[in-house]
Order: C-alpha cells, then structure tokens, then sequence
C-alpha cells in the first residue's frame, strides 16, 4: 500500500496563474483533509470531505476550491495563485472522522507563488 | 476563540528525558493527538489521549488533565531520531483537529 500521495511534490507559480494538487489514498478512508502548514503556526484546515462527492469548507477556505468525484482522490485548486498561498500544504485522510480515528498524512506539496 | 499553546524549541541531550507540554482551550474536547514532524516530511501519528492519565508506548508516554486543559508528551532514552517537531492537536466538538504550532525538539550528543 502506497498509502497517501500528493502530486506534484514542489511548484512554483507566478501570481495569478492557476493550478490543481492532487491527493489520492490506497486505504479505503472515508474522510479526507487538505492542510496548509506555514511557519510558526499550527496545521490550518483549508478544505475536507466525508465522502465521495462531498466537500466542506474549513478554517481557511478562501482562494481555494476542491473537488471529490472519486473516493480515492481528492483535488484542491487554486483558481489565481496568491503570494499569500505561498506554504506547504498537506493532504491527510481517516477511516471516517471519529475521535479515535488517526489521520493518515502524505509527504506535502511546497508552493511558492512569486 | 480556539488555543493550542506549546513551547516553540527545546533543547536535550542524548540519552535523557524531555517533557514537552500542551495547554489548549477549545470549543469542546473529543480527544488530544500528539504527532511527530521530522523536516521536510509528514506528521505522523504518536498517541492520543481521551481520559485524564498517563499512556505509555514504549519509550513516549503522554498524559492528560481535562479539567487544566493540559497535556504532556514524556520522550525517554532520547535517540538522536528524536529530533523533530512534536505536534499537539485537540479534537473539537465539531471532531476537526486543532493544531498548535509545534516544539522543535533539538537533541545533542
């Protein structure tokens, strides 16, 4: 098992360009997470799923949009990169969401918009 | 408002033991997490604590108080492998994690 994957591992964009990072699990997880991770701060919720087909906004959902069409993958796009959304971003993924359930993450993208 | 407080660095010797703690005030609690960050890579999963009291696997123990909203991750026998961030995050009543910034853990022979 692969586990989670994220493509692509590092980017660079010019501000205003656009662009999709994938995430795809092997471990049947019902719920999946995108992250950014930015110095000095904790991990911020960006967007999740429950399930196939499902999106919800988290703690900072702006500037970023995600799409479930398949259970194993999950995208996350941003329509015109910002130099704010210069971080790196983490793609996590559990079982189903409960309180026992380990979130299971993948290696990171790291993003730099000039 | 949501509030994961941990130190930024510490600093231990190889061989000795570190505590790292966690304060957190949260709109509700199902649970606190601690996970491991080694540089450049993912967070991986190291305990959790849902009951008041002390875990232990094998060289990590955590420890919960709900009522101080506390927690502690005890690292014994350090191994220069434990150099990395140590992340607390604290499951909400909307069962979303909460995650403080992180402690740096630097080991020195």
């Amino acid at each position: 098992n692969a586990g989670v994957t994220q493509t692509p591992k590092f980017r660079v964009l010019k501000t205003g360009q656009s662009m999709t990072l994938l995430c795809a699990q092997d471990m049947n997880h019902e719920y999946m997470y995108w992250y950014r991770q930015d110095p000095g701060m904790g991990l911020r919720l960006i967007h999740y799923s429950v399930g196939e087909g499902t999106t919800a906004k988290g703690e900072v959902p702006d500037g970023y949009n995600v799409s479930r069409l398949k259970k194993q993958n999950f995208l996350l796009g941003l329509e015109s990169a910002a130099p704010s959304q210069t971080s790196v971003y983490f793609c996590a993924s559990t079982v189903a969401g409960g309180p026992t359930d380990t979130q299971y993450f993948g290696p990171g993208t790291r993003l730099t918009v000039l | 408002g949501q509030n994961i407080d941990q130190p930024t660095e510490m600093t231990a010797t190889e061989g000795a033991i570190v505590q790292i703690n966690c304060t957190y005030q949260t709109s509700g609690f199902n649970g606190l997490f601690w996970y491991q960050q080694h540089a450049g890579e993912a967070p991986t999963f190291l305990s959790y604590n849902v009951l008041d009291g002390l875990e232990e696997k094998g060289r990590f123990s955590s420890f919960l108080s709900r009522s101080k909203g506390y927690s502690y991750l005890l690292l014994k026998e350090l191994q220069m492998k434990d150099s990395a961030s140590y992340l607390c995050a604290v499951m909400d009543s909307n069962y979303q994690l909460i995650w403080g910034a992180g402690t740096k853990l630097i080991i020195k022979p």
